[in-house]
């Protein structure tokens, strides 16, 4: 099957502090990787899409100073969050794809808590 | 317009019974697909099951069936025979065309009882 890895699964940070997550497949190339954003009982939203090699596409409404996405190779891609803050507070996932009419494949999550 | 529709925030199924899950979509392409994802209180999101667009047939995985109806834009997920650890959130998407991108329903919170 198609694994991703998030590391961590937990973070709770002091405020002002930056946080990076990871984000990586297993075991396939992924050609294109998402990041998402979810607040408690709210469905998924997406933040940024990323392909290897190239500058992060984020979504309306989304900072690009404030989430800064690194796809540095086709197995790994990372969000770090910037000065963090309380309204930060969120449970980040990421997502992989391969090329063709395939499924997203999910990471288990990032829970952060700026505290 | 959502793309995107599931108008169950909650649904409740006796264990053992057979629940369907709601979901419908928009869209003006020919080609798409439609896709099931399970999310337990853990927060990994598990995928369930897929079905495109010009499939004649409704995909099955195991207890998991897609009721798919192209003319009325609906792809209702089936489960059969429930069981207490199917209580989680559900999430219907959709991909359009070539493109990566999913859209994703607001969810439907399925309740197990025994």
């Amino acid at each position: 099957g198609a694994v991703v890895s998030q590391h961590p699964s937990w973070v709770i940070c002091k405020s002002g502090t930056s946080v990076k997550i990871e984000c990586r497949s297993l075991d396939f190339q992924a050609t294109t990787m998402f990041w998402y954003r979810q607040f408690p009982k709210q469905s998924l939203m997406l933040m940024a899409t990323s392909n290897e090699g190239s500058k992060a596409t984020y979504e309306q409404g989304v900072e690009k100073d404030k989430f800064l996405i690194n796809h540095a190779s086709l197995t790994l891609s990372t969000l770090t969050v910037t000065s963090a803050h309380p309204e930060d507070s969120s449970f980040y996932i990421c997502s992989a794809s391969r090329q063709g009419p395939e499924t997203q494949y999910f990471g288990p999550g990032t829970r952060l808590l700026v505290l | 317009a959502q793309k995107i529709t599931q108008t169950q925030p909650g649904m409740f199924v006796q264990e053992k019974e057979a629940v369907t899950l709601d979901c419908t979509y928009d869209t003006s392409d020919q080609s798409y697909g439609l896709f099931w994802y399970k999310q337990p209180s853990s927060g990994e999101m598990i995928f369930l099951i897929y079905q495109g667009s010009y499939d004649e047939q409704n995909a099955t995985e195991g207890r998991y069936s897609l009721n798919f109806q192209k003319a009325r834009k609906s792809a209702n997920l089936v489960i059969s025979a429930s069981q207490l650890g199917d209580s989680a959130m559900y999430f219907c998407a959709m991909r359009e065309g070539g493109g990566n991108q999913f859209y994703f329903g607001t969810g439907t919170s399925l309740t197990v009882i025994p």
